[in-house]
């Protein structure tokens, strides 16, 4: 089976660094993706791991570490638009092809 | 067009009917997926074409769901006999390629049909 571990709820206040965490234990793993959902809305893709290591990309940056089925979400200098769902997702084999299997997301609120 | 649409934008029907939810991916992704999100939960995996065959079909819930793509574009998830367990948001979501290999192959998702069974 399938288990994807994040916090449900999270508060930060703005321009603060906020770390969202995210444990999975899966038949096989090919990556890991993080989705931005806004409420409302459909997610967005934020970043995709594969390799161990910090992935950056302007204000967000994504960290893995296979050993320990773990990652996080950095977000830097947090501002209102922020506030969202965090989606952690893995993607596994299944038959023959792969499928992606998200967390149940953490909502982040961003506060003055 | 630009992105996945999905129509319609909203469904509301009553216990026991049939629904078609309809998905158009992006212009030339061959891969295209369909999700349902309950209210507080990340979106959960029913169905992934690759063209026009279904690749995995493992997270159709039951018989009363099913999917084609004839032409391995436009999509139809179908429910018959609906029950109001089936109330959540469908997502549909499309990719260049499929989830095979070592390319991420990015998903972008529709903005989703919200079905309400009463």
């Amino acid at each position: 089976g399938q288990n994807i571990d994040q916090p449900t709820e999270m508060t930060a206040t703005e321009g603060a660094i906020v770390q969202i965490n995210c444990t999975y234990q899966t038949s096989g793993f090919n990556g890991l993706f993080w989705y931005q959902q806004h409420a409302g809305e459909a997610p967005t893709f934020l970043s995709y791991n594969v390799l161990d290591g910090l992935e950056e990309k302007g204000r967000f940056s994504s960290f893995l570490s296979r050993s320990k089925g773990y990652s996080y979400l950095l977000l830097k200098e947090l501002q209102m638009k922020d506030s969202a769902s965090y989606l952690c997702a893995v993607r596994v084999p299944s038959g023959g092809y792969q499928k992606v299997t998200f967390g149940t997301g953490t909502k982040l609120q961003v506060i003055p | 067009g630009a992105g996945v649409s999905q129509t319609p934008s909203n469904k509301v029907t009553e216990k026991g009917k049939y629904v078609e939810l309809r998905c158009d991916p992006i212009s030339g992704h061959t891969a295209l997926y369909w999700y349902r999100q309950s209210l507080g939960q990340g979106p959960e995996f029913l169905i992934y074409f690759q063209g026009t065959g279904a690749a995995d079909d493992s997270g159709l819930p039951n018989d009363r769901f099913f999917a084609v793509r004839p032409e391995g574009s436009v999509s139809t998830l179908k429910i018959q006999r609906t029950e109001r367990g089936d109330s959540a948001v469908y997502l549909c979501a499309s990719s260049l390629t499929g989830l095979g290999g070592t390319s991420y192959n990015e998903q972008f998702f529709g903005p989703g049909t919200r079905l309400t069974v009463l």
